[in-house]
């Protein structure tokens, strides 16, 4: 079974460009997440998808992040414009289950972002 | 969801056991103790977890204070490959969201 899938693993560009991540969660996983760790801070969760509803983007730092899950399945975590602070890396992670405490969530293995 | 306490950094050598320490005194009844690590350039991993009883799998045990205010990871034989940062994480039960508060962690690292 392949695990959770992003891309691209690192993306360099300049303040004020558009950046797209992707991340291709477990077949069949109903759940999907987004958390991500800026430079020396600890990782934070950004949003929950249930298939292609957003459950929670409570974590979304501003209105510079778009996230979409089309057809439940893949999704994209777009950023526009991109700042500076908004450099480090990305996680996308999956589960099946829809109660929180009794399963476990697969990370990939994350997306890089790098904003000069 | 509780806080949990955790030491910056631990050291073990290899094939020694290891005990990972966790506080977590403001935990409620029914909340859940979860184990991620994160190894080097890789994205967090699943570990282990539980609620009361002691837990066990093929990564680790989790032994659970009675009170429940602390808990300690237990990696029966280190190897090179369990250096990483492990982290100590209160999941609040009956939720919908599995949104992980992830702290600082603890850093092992394992000497050959």
């Amino acid at each position: 079974e392949a695990g959770v899938t992003q891309f691209p693993s690192h993306s360099v560009i300049e303040k004020g460009q558009t950046v797209t991540l992707r991340c291709d969660p477990i077949s069949g996983h109903d759940n999907l997440y987004w958390y991500r760790r800026v430079m020396g801070k600890e990782i934070k969760f950004l949003l929950h998808f249930v298939k292609e509803s957003k459950q929670d983007e409570s974590g979304m730092p501003n209105n510079r992040f778009l996230a979409e899950r089309t057809g439940g399945t893949y999704s994209t975590l777009k950023v526009q414009p991109a700042e500076l602070e908004d450099s480090g890396v990305y996680f996308c992670a999956s589960s099946r289950q829809r109660r929180t405490n009794t399963g476990e969530l697969f990370f990939g293995e994350g997306s890089r972002l790098t904003v000069l | 969801d509780a806080k949990t306490t955790q030491p910056n950094s631990m050291e073990s050598n290899e094939e020694e056991p290891v005990h990972l320490p966790c506080n977590h005194s403001t935990i409620s009844g029914t909340d859940y103790i979860h184990w991620y690590r994160q190894l080097p350039s890789q994205g967090p991993e699943y570990v282990i977890h539980g609620l009361t009883s002691n837990v066990n799998n093929r990564m680790a045990s989790l032994a659970i204070a009675e009170d429940r205010k602390s808990s300690t990871l237990i990696l029966h034989r280190a190897t090179l490959r369990d250096a990483a940062v492990y982290y100590c994480i209160s999941v609040r039960s009956g939720g919908s969201n599995y949104k992980l508060t992830f702290g600082k962690g603890t850093l092992l690292t394992v000497n050959p």
